[in-house]
């Protein structure tokens, strides 16, 4: 049984271009969490999705970042006009209903030069 | 925002002794989790705790839910050079947030 699958597992990405980061949830779960994390420190809280929709975006810069989960395919985050302090692991995870314990992918790790 | 204390910020054991370590929190949660995270890897789930009192056992990692609501405890026991690491503690509300709360880390070095 396959885990959460994240590509590619490092992105490197001149400041003002585009960051596309993938994430495969686990088999049979629809929620989807995505994750920043900067080094030594823990993982911080970006936006909740289930299929086709934005349940809670609290975490996520207002400006420049975007989450989607469609019917089809992985659910993305998209970071746009990249800036240095995008440099970051974003972890996805998955669970198989609310409330239940999440299932971590093995991160993206984005460089910005 | 909710923030999660965890102590000891790093250990230096010596292979075989045991570990403790915890998380208190300012606030409640109604599920507690504890991750253990290796270089360049994501977070690996270890226990989920989801009653105050309840005491878990995987192996040789014990993980106990506070009765308050706002701490909990991972102990590992006669420990081996794989459980170096960061062990992370993370909370979960369930009142229709969804979100994580994670600890600050504790990570784990075993002294030859």
């Amino acid at each position: 049984n396959a885990g959460v699958m994240q590509n590619p597992r490092h992105l490197v990405r001149r400041r003002g271009q585009e960051a596309r980061l993938r994430c495969s949830p686990m088999k049979g779960h629809s929620h989807v969490y995505w994750y920043r994390q900067l080094p030594e420190e823990g993982l911080k809280f970006m936006v909740y999705l289930q299929k086709e929709n934005i349940i809670d975006e609290s975490g996520m810069p207002k400006e420049r970042f975007s989450a989607e989960f469609p019917k089809e395919g992985p659910s993305i985050l998209r970071i746009q006009q990249v800036v240095r302090g995008d440099s970051a692991a974003y972890f996805c995870a998955s669970s198989p209903r609310r409330g239940h314990e999440q299932y971590f992918g093995p991160g993206t790790r984005l460089t910005v030069t | 925002g909710q923030q999660l204390n965890q102590s000891p910020q790093s250990m230096f054991i010596q292979e075989g002794e045991d570990v403790s370590m915890n998380c208190t929190s300012s606030s409640i949660f109604n599920t507690w989790l504890w991750y253990k995270q290796d270089p360049g890897e994501g977070p690996v789930l270890l226990i989920a705790l989801y009653k105050a009192g309840e005491l878990t056992s995987n192996g040789r990692l014990t993980a106990q839910f506070g009765i308050t609501r706002k701490d909990s405890f991972l102990n590992i026991s006669a420990s081996i050079p794989s459980d170096v690491g960061i062990y992370f503690c993370a909370g979960l509300t369930n009142f229709g947030n969804e979100k994580l709360t994670f600890g600050t880390g504790t990570r784990l070095t075993i002294i030859p």
